[in-house]
């Protein structure tokens, strides 16, 4: 798998768009870009992934450049209870023999003020 | 639905003893993979297994180790417990969709002595 380079930390005011950058200089071709997140003594939880094209879900949005080497997820309104350290993880998708690894970077500490 | 349980929560243990953790996957998911969290490593895979199979596994010893039932609950298992092996253990269990996304339990926090 890829690797990625994240921040280690940002912050971000409660209610503004928070951007956390990935840098994934190395990816290729059939690998895709997903976003976890985990909140202090929890497990990790998924947030979004995508190929290339932009994606959206109710929790985030993901922007891939077009050269597919870096990636930005948004977070558009901020609360304190996204305050979380948050992991960007390229990997193949389906139908590889490795549906349940994951590589976790170190990840940004991204800290949401009131 | 219900999520990935593991049981114990917390638990603490001497040096020398073993442990033996549980997993309950999401029903009908049929893969279940491992995962250590510490401080000064992070989240580190252990193990994978998937119909019963271990079909990956990470860079640690032999004193690690896992299986999984005909039901797709899993246990992992550390013997010889070293002071080193305190840490959050995280299971997450995997359907077969194209999305090919991982749904994690709360961890079971060990605590070696």
């Amino acid at each position: 798998d890829a690797k990625t380079t994240q921040p280690p930390s940002m912050d971000c005011a409660e209610g503004r768009a928070a951007n956390l950058p990935c840098n994934h200089s190395t990816i290729s071709g059939n690998e895709y870009v997903y976003w976890y997140r985990q909140i202090h003594s929890q497990g990790p939880q998924y947030i979004i992934h995508g190929l290339k094209n932009n994606e959206t879900n109710e929790m985030a949005s993901l922007i891939i450049t077009e050269d597919r080497k870096s990636s930005t997820l948004i977070l558009p309104h901020a609360t304190l209870r996204d305050t979380a350290v948050y992991y960007c993880i390229v990997r193949i998708n389906a139908g590889g023999t490795s549906y349940g690894k994951l590589t976790f970077g170190q990840g940004t500490i991204l800290t949401v003020h009131p | 639905k219900a999520g990935v349980t593991q049981t114990p929560r917390y638990l603490i243990k001497t040096r020398g003893q073993q442990v033996t953790l549980s997993c309950s996957p999401i029903s009908g998911h049929r893969s279940v993979s491992w995962y250590q969290q510490t401080p000064g490593q992070g989240l580190q895979f252990l193990f994978e297994y998937f119909s019963e199979t271990q079909r990956n596994k990470g860079n640690f010893p032999g004193r690690f180790s896992g299986r999984q039932f005909s039901n797709s609950r899993s246990e992992m298992n550390v013997s010889t417990l070293e002071l080193g092996d305190s840490a959050l253990y995280l299971c997450a269990s995997s359907g077969h969709s194209g999305a090919n996304v991982l749904t994690f339990g709360a961890g079971s926090r060990l605590t070696v002595l």
